[in-house]
Formats: C-alpha cells, sequence, structure tokens
C-alpha cells in the first residue's frame, strides 16, 4: 500500500535560517503529492503541491520537487520566520478520487 | 457555510460509552473524510465518502467505529463502547471530486478532540 514517511522531529530553527523537512513515498503508479500545514489553534490547509515527475510546488516561500527518481518530496525554505511554527504533514493521493496517505507529521518552532 | 464545521470541540466520556461526533461539511463539496489526530501518530485515514458511491471503510479500527453521511451533506461519526485508545482528535474534510484531476486540496474543520476517562 501507499506510504509516507516524514523525518521525525521536532525542529528548532532561529529566524532567517534555512528548512529542511525530508520526506519520501512508497506508491504504485503515479501519484500526487502535498504539504499541508496546521498552524497552532488552526486546522490542517494545503500548502503546496505537485501532480507529476519533476513539477515544483510553491506556496509562502516553501518549495518543494517532485522527484520520482528518489520516490522524494522535501520542503524547503530559504530564510524561515517565526510565524512558519507550525506542524507539517507530507501527504500522497495515489488517483483522482479516494483517501489522502499522510505522514506522521514534523513540528517546526523558528526563534527569534 | 464558509468551511467544514465539526462539533463538538471537546468531549470527555467515561470508558464504555457511546459517542457521536458531527461534521458540516462545505456546502457543494461532494466527497467527506474522517481522519484521526494523535499524539506522535500522524493523521490515520478511517472513512471517505464521495457522492453516492459506497465508502470506503478500510481505515475504521474496529467495528466499534461507525460513520454515516445524510443527505450527501451531514456527516456522524459514532464510536461505541469507547476504550481510552480511542482518545485522539477526530477531524473531518471535504472536497470537491473533479474528474480526471487529483486536485487533493482537502478542506479540514479544527477537529473534535475527544478524552475517554
Amino acid at each position: 500500500g501507499n506510504s509516507v514517511t516524514q523525518m521525525e522531529g521536532p525542529v528548532t530553527l532561529s529566524e532567517e535560517a534555512f528548512l529542511t523537512i525530508n520526506c519520501t513515498y512508497t506508491a504504485t503508479g503515479y501519484p500526487s503529492l502535498f504539504w499541508y500545514v496546521q498552524y497552532p489553534g488552526e486546522g490542517l490547509q494545503l500548502l503546496l503541491k505537485a501532480t507529476k515527475a519533476d513539477d515544483k510546488g510553491s506556496n509562502k516561500g516553501f518549495e518543494a520537487t517532485y522527484r520520482k527518481e528518489t520516490t522524494s518530496f522535501h520542503l524547503e525554505k530559504g530564510s524561515v520566520q517565526v510565524s512558519d511554527s507550525a506542524v507539517y504533514f507530507c501527504a500522497l493521493r495515489g488517483t483522482s478520487y479516494g483517501k489522502l496517505t499522510f505522514g506522521q507529521g514534523t513540528i517546526l518552532t523558528v526563534h527569534p | 457555510g464558509a468551511g467544514v464545521s465539526q462539533s463538538p470541540s471537546n468531549k470527555v466520556t467515561e470508558k464504555g460509552k457511546d459517542v457521536e461526533l458531527r461534521c458540516d461539511p462545505i456546502s457543494g463539496h461532494t466527497a467527506l473524510y474522517w481522519y484521526r489526530q494523535s499524539l506522535g501518530q500522524g493523521l490515520e485515514f478511517l472513512i471517505y465518502f464521495q457522492g453516492n458511491s459506497a465508502p470506503d471503510k478500510s481505515g475504521l479500527p474496529s467495528d466499534r467505529f461507525s460513520a454515516e453521511r445524510t443527505g450527501g451533506s451531514v456527516s456522524t461519526l459514532t464510536i461505541q463502547r469507547t476504550q481510552q485508545e480511542d482518545s485522539a482528535v477526530y477531524l473531518c474534510a471535504s472536497i470537491t471530486e473533479i474528474a480526471g484531476a487529483n486536485t487533493g486540496e482537502l478542506f479540514f474543520g479544527e477537529g473534535s478532540r475527544l478524552t475517554v476517562l
């Protein structure tokens, strides 16, 4: 079955540091890949997505590239802010209909 | 409504009692999900409703768990004879499925936190 593995957290950074959160997946066929974010006290929301190999999703300064050869979708940001403190979830969806499979989530804390 | 609404936001119950959790999805969304979020466990898929198709119940952890979606809108997740390991945040999400497009943008509610004593 499909599965997603994220780097274990928590991750603690200083403001303006570079961020990478690793995500690898196992799936048959050509899944779509997603990053969701959960800010404190809020519901999960889509951060970015990529639907085919070599696509790059981007939003709010975050980027992730769909790498089929390494089955990865790592999340990066060049300069994090305190407001980026949240829980980040990598996810995949194998078909146009059906469940999204999520990773374990990575807690990010950014200090001033 | 403007977003996915879940109730109650918090529920404390005693072991062995039944609980019902409610989800009001975004109006017009064709599909609805239930997930469970436990500390350190990520998001665990429970059940998926899509239009008039038979629901995907493959994630329900035991026969104590059931869910229904009435009129293609509101959904209720029922947990019978609750156990302490059922304690978690139960999340509902909805989406408009577009044929041939894997948009994957789920809209989540803020969840119902269940504590079983």
